[in-house]
């Protein structure tokens, strides 16, 4: 069964303080694992994507890594601030012909001050 | 970057009442639209894949004739759930792919939060 599972399901820590979700899937074919931020009462804005050859991938303060052998993700972020309280959601594609997203449940981050 | 427009945003209405939702892509054509659904706390759930100029998929146990979907044009696509009941109250959510970016790559709109009393 095609799943994404996400871990923690939801974590506060304080301000300025790093963290790193995680990310376990069982989709397949593999296309590409893409982790959003969804802030409340928002769509999803796309933060990282990854190819099956790529193992970790950048965006500011955000570090995605990508183990395509376990079929693990995680995303890291560093110094974290108020404004990344959100959920994040790792999606994975599955590479059917036509590309189908399967969305993992999310993590809700808080950022406490 | 792409860019996907709902509206409206925010809706409230009478139970038995019809409730229409644009999406848009502003600034790229988008062969295919995709709507979603998202309950509090839970992730965001497949409702229906359209393809400009021809009748939408809906994913098993969505109601087709509850939930119309119009794609006409490469821009826009239209949700109208008829007849809405408080179970309708959500968050829905469309997004758009077109033919750049990577393989698969949908741009998200901001969602349109529906309130049914």
């Amino acid at each position: 069964k095609n799943q994404v599972e996400q871990s923690p399901q939801s974590l506060i820590i304080l301000e300025g303080k790093n963290c790193t979700l995680q990310c376990n899937y069982t989709v397949s074919p593999f296309s590409n694992l893409r982790w959003y931020k969804q802030d409340t009462g928002r769509g999803p804005v796309s933060l990282t994507i990854m190819t099956f050859s790529e193992n970790t991938k950048s965006n500011g303060r955000y570090t995605a890594t990508l183990d395509a052998d376990t079929k693990q993700s995680s995303l890291h972020i560093t110094a974290s601030q108020l404004s990344d309280s959100a959920s994040y959601i790792c999606v994975v594609s599955r590479d059917t012909g036509f590309q189908k997203l399967v969305f993992g449940t999310g993590t809700r981050l808080l950022v406490s001050p | 970057g792409a860019v996907v427009s709902q509206h409206p945003s925010w809706v409230i209405c009478k139970s038995g009442t019809s409730v229409k939702i644009e999406c848009r892509s502003l600034d790229f054509q988008a062969t295919t639209m995709f709507w979603y659904r998202q309950f509090p706390k839970q992730s965001l759930m497949l409702m229906a894949t359209s393809n400009e100029g021809s009748k939408a998929t809906y994913e098993q146990g969505v109601e087709k004739d509850k939930f119309l979907i119009n794609h006409a044009s490469l821009t826009l696509s239209t949700l109208t759930v008829t007849s809405a009941h408080p179970e309708d109250s959500s968050f829905y959510i469309c997004s758009a792919r077109g033919t750049s970016g990577p393989v698969g790559t949908q741009y998200f709109g901001p969602g349109t939060r529906l309130l049914v009393l």
